[in-house]
């Protein structure tokens, strides 16, 4: 299965400003994921990056506070903007799925003061 | 629509006890049920999936799981934990043929006591 490393790890930011989570795989993949966790919480699908066109974003995601890039196979980001302390949560990127289920990263670990 | 219920949100156990993480789901299509483990300060890892045949299926770090299609539940076991199973423990289902869209249950934090 894929390896993914993600960045960064954990961080703490001010709010009001923003975050650029990183995922780099080892292989070329069609569709990556972003998932945020919240305290004490199960998983919940932010959006669907494939390469070369728009994300697709689950209900209660927005575009302008979570933009998405995906240059390539290999790469994609997620940008928390505007933050405030209820954006304090683990955000993860995965990819595969379907029937072969995911492969995580390891997790941003987002704490807004 | 599909929904996902972790019976237990913890589960304390001593060490070399066998532990059952109890998953029940609902779906109106037939669905790949999966079982992830995360690890203190770690993203998740597959632990095991039930795709088709048989209804047990093993996985990593000596866990299994039962697929039970009349009780719809995939209940996850292991004979005898150890001090190093202390995670949380999240059931998945996805919908056959209906492309990537998982639903996660709420987690169940097994705690292994010495």
């Amino acid at each position: 299965s894929a390896v993914i490393s993600q960045k960064p790890s954990r961080d703490i930011c001010q709010r009001g400003t923003s975050l650029t989570i990183q995922c780099q795989v080892d292989s070329q993949v069609t569709m990556m994921f972003w998932y945020r966790q919240q305290p004490g919480q199960s998983l919940t699908l932010i959006a669907t990056a494939n390469q070369g066109s728009e994300a697709t974003y689950e209900s209660g995601f927005v575009i302008d506070k979570f933009p998405i890039s995906r240059p390539n196979l290999t790469f994609s980001t997620l940008t928390v903007s505007n933050m405030s302390p209820e954006d304090s949560s683990i955000y993860l990127c995965s990819v595969e799925g379907g029937a072969y289920g995911y492969t995580f990263g390891s997790g941003t670990r987002l704490t807004v003061v | 629509a599909q929904s996902v219920t972790q019976l237990d949100s913890q589960v304390p156990v001593f060490e070399e006890a066998p532990v059952e993480l109890r998953c029940n789901y609902s779906s109106s299509v037939s669905v790949y049920l999966f079982w992830y483990v995360q690890y203190p300060n770690q993203g998740l890892q597959l632990l095991l999936k039930y795709l088709s045949g048989s209804t047990l299926v093993k996985g990593i770090n000596g866990f299994e799981a039962e697929f039970n299609k009349s009780q719809t539940s995939f209940h996850l076991r292991k004979p005898s934990v150890h001090i190093s199973d202390t995670a949380e423990y999240f059931c998945a289902v996805t919908p056959r043929g209906g492309g990537f869209k998982t639903i996660f249950g709420a987690g169940t934090r097994l705690f292994v006591k010495a």
